[in-house]
């Protein structure tokens, strides 16, 4: 059984189009995150929901949007791709505070062209 | 925010032992530290948490100091298999439960 899943794995897609990624999570968790990993590896957190409310909201553009239809759903809408939007993207959840241990799905490799 | 500075690459061969430090220096009380690893093409996945002081699971030891402004990972006896990127995360309640991960350190392992 897979923890956390993300889908589709491979992404690519031309600029201007809209995408969505969807992740599920059959933990139980009540937290799930989404982060945006670059070329550089640097990996950074974008959203945030607890109990589906959103707790955590970087400065992301607002062509990102996430939504959580319930608490082991948390999917990520992208809105009018860009070339910069070419990352691998993680969804992952942990049981409740943040800092506890986090699972982290296989990523989405999303390329723009 | 905290930020975490870690090193960016390390080598080391089988067998031995590894420490890998990284700095916090703006740690807030509320913070835990955690280190996750990252293979290739693969999500990060947890190594060990710690508040303060020592703590030690199966894979790995956590030392952090009384000014809790660095802790280092050690991983005992490395294998081949621990090549990977290691992150250094802090984790606060400020600011709505904000997470920042290091920029990882690189670690090669030789045989």
């Amino acid at each position: 059984d897979t923890a956390v899943s993300q889908t589709p794995k491979y992404l690519v897609t031309q600029m201007g189009n809209d995408k969505s990624i969807k992740c599920e999570q059959n933990l139980g968790h009540d937290t799930m995150y989404w982060y945006k990993q670059d070329s550089k590896k640097f990996l950074k957190i974008m959203f945030s929901y607890n109990n589906k409310e959103l707790i955590i909201n970087e400065t992301v553009p607002n062509r990102f949007s996430p939504k959580s239809p319930d608490k082991a759903h948390l999917n990520l809408h992208i809105n009018s791709l860009e070339l910069g939007d070419s990352a691998v993207y993680f969804c992952a959840s942990s049981p409740g505070v943040p800092y506890a241990e986090a699972f982290f799905g296989q990523g989405t490799r999303l390329t723009v062209v | 925010l905290a930020k975490t500075t870690q090193p960016i690459s390390m080598d080391s061969y089988e067998g031995q032992e590894v420490n890998i430090t990284c700095s916090h220096n703006n740690i807030a009380t509320n913070d835990y530290i955690t280190w996750y690893q990252q293979f290739p093409s693969q999500g990060p996945r947890f190594i060990i948490q710690g508040y303060k002081t020592k703590v030690t699971n199966e894979v790995a030891s956590l030392f952090i100091p009384a000014d809790r402004k660095s802790s280092t990972l050690s991983l005992p006896r490395v294998s081949l298999s621990d090549t990977a990127v290691y992150y250094c995360l802090v984790g606060f309640l400020t600011g709505g439960f904000k997470t920042i991960f290091g920029a990882g350190t690189r670690l090669f392992v030789k045989a």
